[in-house]
């Protein structure tokens, strides 16, 4: 069955200190993987997306996530956290199978930032 | 700076009323999604469609629930009756599907209902 695991639920880190998300998916074609953030109130935005190519991809607001397709992985980092990237994150995973636009989600990540 | 619109902006009924949502996607856009999201079950896609045609609206409540595209830049959810387990935040986007099937969806700013 196609699914997005994010195992973290919640995850805490100190302003300036580097960060981590995870994102395993099962998807039996090649995937399209997204990575959203969602403000407090707010729609989800795009931080970034791999479809092929160089397996790390560079997003907005300093955010990178390499794709690892031998651990079915894409995990979203940052080197510097700042207080404003408090959020909640979300993996998506995309079709490939032509007339298949959906995407399936993760649960999220719901990122705390400590002054 | 193109963006999905999405009104009302919250919307507060009573039990048994009718709501309905609408979203304007972005010109040009082919694939409309309506999603809903609460804190028990996360993001969960209601409908889609594509060229204004229902593609798939397995996961919306068909009893109460029903989408349409009346013309392209205009896509709507409604709920006849509402219900109190029907409050949550309701999101539209759109994207542009082409042959490759990469299609990147741009999220609207919600439409956050309460039922009472």
């Amino acid at each position: 069955a196609q699914s997005v695991t994010q195992p973290d639920i919640h995850i805490t880190v100190s302003e300036g200190a580097s960060l981590e998300l995870r994102c395993n998916y099962s998807y039996g074609a090649t995937p399209y993987l997204f990575w959203y953030v969602q403000s407090p109130g707010q729609g989800l935005q795009l931080l970034l997306k791999y479809f092929s190519g160089d397996t790390l991809v560079q997003g907005i607001k300093g955010f990178e996530a390499e794709f690892k397709r031998s651990q079915s992985s894409f995990n979203l980092r940052k080197p510097s956290v700042h207080w404003s990237d408090a959020a909640e994150y979300f993996c998506a995973v995309g079709g490939t199978t032509s007339g298949t636009y959906k995407y399936i989600f993760g649960t999220g990540t719901r990122l705390k930032v400590l002054a | 700076d193109a963006r999905v619109t999405q009104t009302p902006r919250d919307k507060v009924t009573e039990m048994g009323q009718e709501v309905t949502m609408r979203c304007q996607p972005i010109l040009g856009h082919n694939t409309v999604f309506w999603y809903r999201q609460t804190m028990m079950q996360g993001l969960e896609l209601l409908a889609y469609f594509r060229n204004r045609a229902p593609l798939d609206d397995s996961g919306m409540p068909k009893d109460r629930f029903s989408a349409e595209m009346p013309d392209a830049t205009l896509a709507t959810l409604k709920i006849q009756p509402s219900e109190p387990r029907d409050s949550a935040v309701y999101f539209c986007a759109s994207g542009l599907a082409t042959s490759g099937d990469r299609n990147e969806q741009f999220f609207g700013p919600g439409t956050r209902l309460t039922v009472l």
